[in-house]
């Protein structure tokens, strides 16, 4: 989706090292989510957010935090990255729960050697 | 745990109608159904949803059972850009955050 970008798209970084990544929004939704996919487990919610500042954790949220502060940014950090966090991630936005349907980022492949 | 089974792969010819079915026999009375389908390294992308009567949009056509049991989402002239992975979701809308993909069914559309 165009009103979707995901930054840096690839990125490869050393274990022990924080690394943010950055999901930009132009459709004003106020939901947004961030999802890993890795092979064999298909995609998992990570964190999620229901409005500026308001975010709440998904099934695989451990070594993950995120921050919300305006509407368009959302941004995911590892505060210090480890192999297995190695991982597609998309982000997504949305109307919320009551229109269901989530629109994705294009991904951002992160290495984490 | 995702709440649906699907097949791991399927065909289909070029020009064909794709059928793809899921189960999803614990779904409860306000679960929705939804599909989206992700071609390669690209992210997923909403097809359509329905809760119990059949659904059709400009992609595709959504049939779900009676008992809501199951459901066949329907490519009805599938082409080689439809080969992607379709994943079929069950999500109550009054939750945040239950949204689960599981593995999904990987289509490929043959000339």
């Amino acid at each position: 989706d165009a009103g979707i970008t995901q930054s840096p798209r690839h990125k490869v970084t050393e274990t022990g090292t924080p690394v943010t990544l950055r999901c930009h929004q132009t459709e004003n939704h106020r939901y947004m989510y961030w999802y890993r996919q890795d092979p064999g487990h298909g995609l998992r919610l990570i964190h999620y957010s229901y409005g500026v500042k308001d975010t709440d954790k998904g099934e695989v949220s451990d070594g993950y935090s995120v921050s919300r502060s305006k509407t368009e940014d959302f941004l995911l950090t590892l505060e210090s990255a480890t192999s297995s966090q190695t991982s597609v991630y998309f982000c997504a936005t949305g109307g919320g729960p009551l229109t269901g349907e989530q629109y994705f980022g294009p991904g951002t492949r992160l290495t984490v050697t | 745990d995702a709440k649906t089974t699907q097949p791991p792969s399927m065909d289909c010819a070029e020009g064909r109608a794709a059928n793809l079915p899921c189960n999803h026999s614990t779904i409860s009375g306000n679960e929705y159904v939804y599909w989206y389908r992700q071609i390669h390294s690209q992210g997923p992308q909403y097809i359509i949803h329905g809760l119990k009567n059949n659904e059709t949009n400009e992609m595709a056509s959504l049939i779900i059972t009676e008992d809501r049991k199951s459901s066949t989402l329907i490519l009805p002239h599938a082409t080689l850009r439809d080969t992607a992975v379709y994943y079929c979701i069950v999500w109550e809308k009054t939750s945040y955050d239950k949204v689960i993909f599981g593995p999904g069914t990987s289509l490929s559309v043959i000339p």
